[in-house]
């Protein structure tokens, strides 16, 4: 019973290509998130969706399209990858996107894409 | 200045020992902390929240310094399953998104 799934779990492509990762999550939470980690192991946010609407666009490449068709899906679909997208990206939710108190999220397995 | 700065180590101990992570945090306002873990080639998973009051979880206690912006984690008796990276995690002040705002992570290997 897998709380956040993402897939695939690898995927290997040429420059150039266009990619989707595929997350969801059971958990019956409000927000979801995207998350790049990179070579030097650094995880940043890179989106947030909140029932399905955008709350957090960080400075991403326009290349980078996240779409949520429902509050248990968010899809991040990559055009024309480029060399410097390797990295590991990230799924993530939880309860809820603000608040008074700590709130947990919770990960995915991550997918390590690798552009060649 | 990094809004979450850590040392990245690596930390390498025996087992048993006892070894503490020191994090700085960059925004006054920042509103919740967290201590996350992530095994090698694995995502990262909540180890414990941390509470200006000062919290325990077992071997593990976690300490909030908020007039010096200042978070850390103690771990006693190291074991060979604590080996992993430890991140230091912050969120932004009430009424944001919260999104979570990592360190780059401090390294932790346990020898036996």
């Amino acid at each position: 019973d897998t709380a956040v799934s993402q897939t695939p779990k690898y995927l290997v492509t040429q420059m150039g290509n266009d990619k989707s990762i595929k997350c969801e999550q059971n958990l019956g939470h409000d927000t979801m998130y995207w998350y790049k980690q990179d070579s030097k192991k650094f995880l940043k946010i890179m989106f947030s969706y909140n029932n399905k609407e955008l709350i957090i666009n960080e400075t991403v490449p326009n290349r980078f399209s996240p779409k949520s068709p429902d509050k248990a899906h968010l899809n991040l679909h990559i055009n024309s990858l480029e060399l410097g997208d390797s990295a590991v990206y990230f799924c993530a939710s939880s309860r809820d996107w603000r608040g008074a108190g700590p709130d947990t999220q919770y990960f995915g397995p991550g997918t390590r894409l690798t552009v060649l | 200045r990094k809004e979450v700065e850590q040392d990245p180590g690596p930390f390498n101990v025996p087992e048993g020992a006892t070894v503490a992570f020191n994090c700085t945090y960059s925004n006054s306002a920042s509103q919740s902390f967290f201590w996350y873990r992530q095994d090698c080639r694995k995502e990262p998973k909540l180890l414990m929240s941390v509470y200006s009051s000062g919290n325990e979880d077992g071997r593990f206690t976690a300490q909030l310094n908020r007039a010096s912006q200042y978070i850390s984690l103690l771990i006693r008796d190291s074991k060979l399953s604590d080996s992993a990276t430890y991140l230091c995690v912050v969120t932004p002040p009430s009424g944001s998104a919260r999104q979570l705002t990592f360190g780059s992570g401090t390294q932790l290997t346990v020898l036996p």
